[in-house]
């Protein structure tokens, strides 16, 4: 089955200042990759999805990166603020497994004002 | 109304107890999913309904009973559990998967504690 993995497991970074989240996946039939978001106490909640006939995806301060030979992708948060502070989990998909997610195991980003 | 709803919110319940969370969203959705969910790790599915039939079943012991009574129902029945069940459980929901993934929507969740 699919396996995905993600760095780094916590991060802090001064407000302003970029963050990058990585994750690696191991099935090449891997198509569609969210990203999700979970405050302290919350629901995850989608940030941005990126599909595998695209390389890269863009909303106003995030992004996201594929690399379909390497099998990463990775979450781009530019302009950090504090409300960024939150967990970070990366998924995969692919069809024909009922769209069953394969998380990674979360990023706890921290922004420092 | 992109939004999915579960009740109650907080659950405190014996070993010896039966308990049920609900689960609803009108998105018009055929694809809905059970999670548990334990502080700072990933949701981890549980069950996945796909036009109201149980499609996924991840190996969860018999002591939770999911039941979709229509399409934007879902329940999870609770009947003797371990402490070590408490969790968050999370509800979700998507469009049918095609040849493509589609964004999972999830619930507030139902804090859960077995005492």
């Amino acid at each position: 089955g699919e396996n995905v993995e993600q760095h780094p497991s916590t991060l802090s970074v001064q407000e302003g200042d970029s963050a990058v989240i990585k994750c690696t996946y191991s099935d090449s039939a891997s198509n569609y990759f969210p990203w999700y978001k979970q405050e302290l106490g919350k629901r995850p909640q989608l940030i941005i999805d990126i599909r595998s006939n695209v390389g890269e995806k863009k909303d106003q301060r995030i992004a996201v990166t594929l690399n379909k030979t390497a099998k990463h992708f990775s979450l781009h948060i530019t302009e950090t603020q504090p409300e960024d502070s939150a967990v970070y989990f990366c998924a995969a998909s692919r069809a024909g497994t009922g769209n069953q997610f394969y998380f990674g195991t979360g990023t706890s980003l921290t922004v420092i004002p | 109304d992109t939004e999915v709803t579960q009740t109650p919110k907080h659950l405190v319940m014996g070993m010896t107890n039966k308990k049920s969370l609900k689960c609803e969203q009108h998105m018009g959705h055929r694809a809905m999913y059970w999670y548990k969910q334990k502080a700072k790790k990933p949701p981890e599915l549980m069950f996945v309904y796909s036009y109201e039939k149980l499609s996924i079943n991840e190996s969860v012991p018999s002591r939770f009973s999911p039941e979709c009574p229509n399409s934007s129902l879902l329940n999870l029945h609770l009947h003797a559990l371990q402490p070590e069940d408490s969790a968050l459980y999370l509800c979700a929901s998507s469009q049918e998967q095609r040849d493509w993934g589609y964004e999972q929507y999830f619930g507030p969740g139902t804090r859960l504690t077995v005492t």
